[in-house]
């Protein structure tokens, strides 16, 4: 079985600084993970996810994240905030090369502030 | 594409009523995804589909809940009775093949249950 959890429901970070979301996985096989991304009254869409080929992967808007096998973790990072960034950021795993469920982690509230 | 179409996006309704959500997925896709979003309980999968086929609906809370797909354009989520409970935002996503490759998600219905 596959779970994640994502360490903070809400993480607050100055416009301009490091965002650091945090992600742990737990998988019985070899994992796909995913970044998703809702904004206000929106549905979610894709940030970025790892599929087993290079361990960081770039995504939208300046985002990247890195899947760490020794760690279980996949942390989103992203350099340098923008205010547009303010959403709410889902992690969310599935068994490679299974026919199962993506599970979504219960999500984290980025919020920027000026 | 228009992307996945959610309708109606918000809804009222009385303790009891029927409640019907639809469904139009993005064109080509085969695979049909039913989510449910609260605050308490994040974000959950309620059913799938894959070419019009249910293929797991252990997400459905209880009988009140059902959904079809009667061709690979439209589906929909219905409960009877609805129940205060029941309200959440509602998404729709839909896939071509699932797991690793990105879901697309529509607006979302949200549903109050007064």
């Amino acid at each position: 079985a596959q779970s994640v959890t994502q360490l903070g429901s809400h993480v607050s970070v100055s416009e301009g600084a490091l965002v650091l979301l945090r992600c742990n996985y737990s998988s019985s096989v070899p994992p796909y993970l995913f970044w998703y991304v809702q904004y206000p009254n929106q549905g979610l869409q894709l940030l970025l996810k790892y599929t087993s080929a290079a361990t960081l992967v770039k995504g939208i808007n300046g985002f990247e994240a890195e899947f760490k096998k020794s760690e279980t973790s996949f942390h989103l990072t992203k350099p340098s905030a923008h205010m547009s960034d303010a959403a709410e950021y889902f992690c969310a795993v599935t068994a490679r090369n299974r026919d199962d469920k993506i599970i979504f982690g219960k999500g984290t509230r980025l919020h920027i502030l000026p | 594409d228009a992307g996945v179409i959610q309708s109606p996006r918000h809804e009222v309704t009385e303790m009891g009523q029927e409640v019907t959500l639809r469904c139009k997925p993005i064109s080509g896709h085969d695979y049909l995804f039913w989510y449910r979003q609260t605050m308490m309980r994040g974000l959950e999968l309620l059913i799938y589909f894959n070419n019009n086929v249910p293929i797991d609906d252990s997400g459905m809370p209880e009988d009140r809940f059902s959904a079809k797909m009667p061709n690979a354009s439209f589906s929909t989520l219905k409960i009877q009775p609805s129940e205060p409970r029941d309200s959440a935002v509602y998404f729709c996503a839909s896939s071509f093949r699932k797991n690793y490759n990105e879901q697309f998600f529509g607006p979302g219905t949200r549903l109050t249950v007064l």
